[in-house]
């Protein structure tokens, strides 16, 4: 069964800070999605991971994917106010469509 | 635009009285799920479906129908709502290729009195 691991789950950060957001998976994974969520509002593709090694980057994030180790990263780059949301990993069952949901981590970028 | 749709985006019921959530894509995917959203437990897979016809149960099945009777619609159907069902919903579609993102309906947030 893919079990998701988010860390940390709340992160709150001073503007023009780096940090990073960590997804550990347990077992094989196709490929992988970060998604972003504003209170109250549906899901925002961020990212899709589709190999090890893949990295690609959006503005101020980057998003990471080590398929050996199982393990993405979401790295943010002098945080602004605006990036604050809910940030969720989702692997891909290996062979379906299937998203498997970490918890999420609740960015808060404070001024 | 393409665009997963949902409706409606609120309702409040009560104990027992059936309701359908629906929802529509129109980028001709094949794959289509349900999930619902709750406080501390991230997103989890209800139903979902391949293609016409073929849905399966997702890890959180109980109290909940689908039915994928045209490729664009897969509605989710509660015979018998009760209060632990109240929760944010979300339908999502893709093509089932694996190149592609997962497209998000704006969400139905479901209260059972």
């Amino acid at each position: 069964e893919l079990k998701v691991e988010q860390n940390p789950l709340f992160l709150s950060m001073q503007e023009g800070k780096n940090y990073t957001i960590y997804c550990n998976y347990s077992t094989t994974s196709d490929r992988l999605y970060w998604y972003r969520q504003d209170p109250g509002k549906s899901l925002e593709s961020l990212f899709v991971l589709l190999s090890n090694g893949a990295v690609k980057q959006e503005g101020r994030l980057m998003a990471s994917l080590d398929t050996k180790a199982r393990l993405s990263t979401l790295h943010i780059t002098a945080a602004v106010h605006d990036l604050s949301a809910t940030y969720f990993c989702a692997p891909c069952k290996a062979g379906s469509e299937k998203l498997v949901f970490g918890k999420g981590t609740k960015l808060t970028v404070n001024p | 635009e393409a665009q997963v749709t949902q409706n409606p985006r609120y309702l409040i019921t009560v104990t027992g009285k059936k309701l359908t959530v629906t929802c529509s894509q129109n980028m001709n995917h094949e794959y289509m799920s349900w999930y619902r959203q709750d406080p501390g437990l991230g997103l989890r897979q209800i139903y979902y479906s391949m293609n016409v016809e073929v849905t399966d149960k997702g890890d959180v099945p109980e109290g909940y129908k689908v039915s994928r009777k045209e490729k664009r619609n897969f509605p989710l159907i509660l015979e018998s709502p009760s209060p632990n069902q109240t929760s944010l919903y979300f339908c999502a579609s893709s093509t089932g290729e694996q190149t592609t993102e997962a497209f998000f309906g704006q969400g139905t947030r479901l209260t059972v009195v």
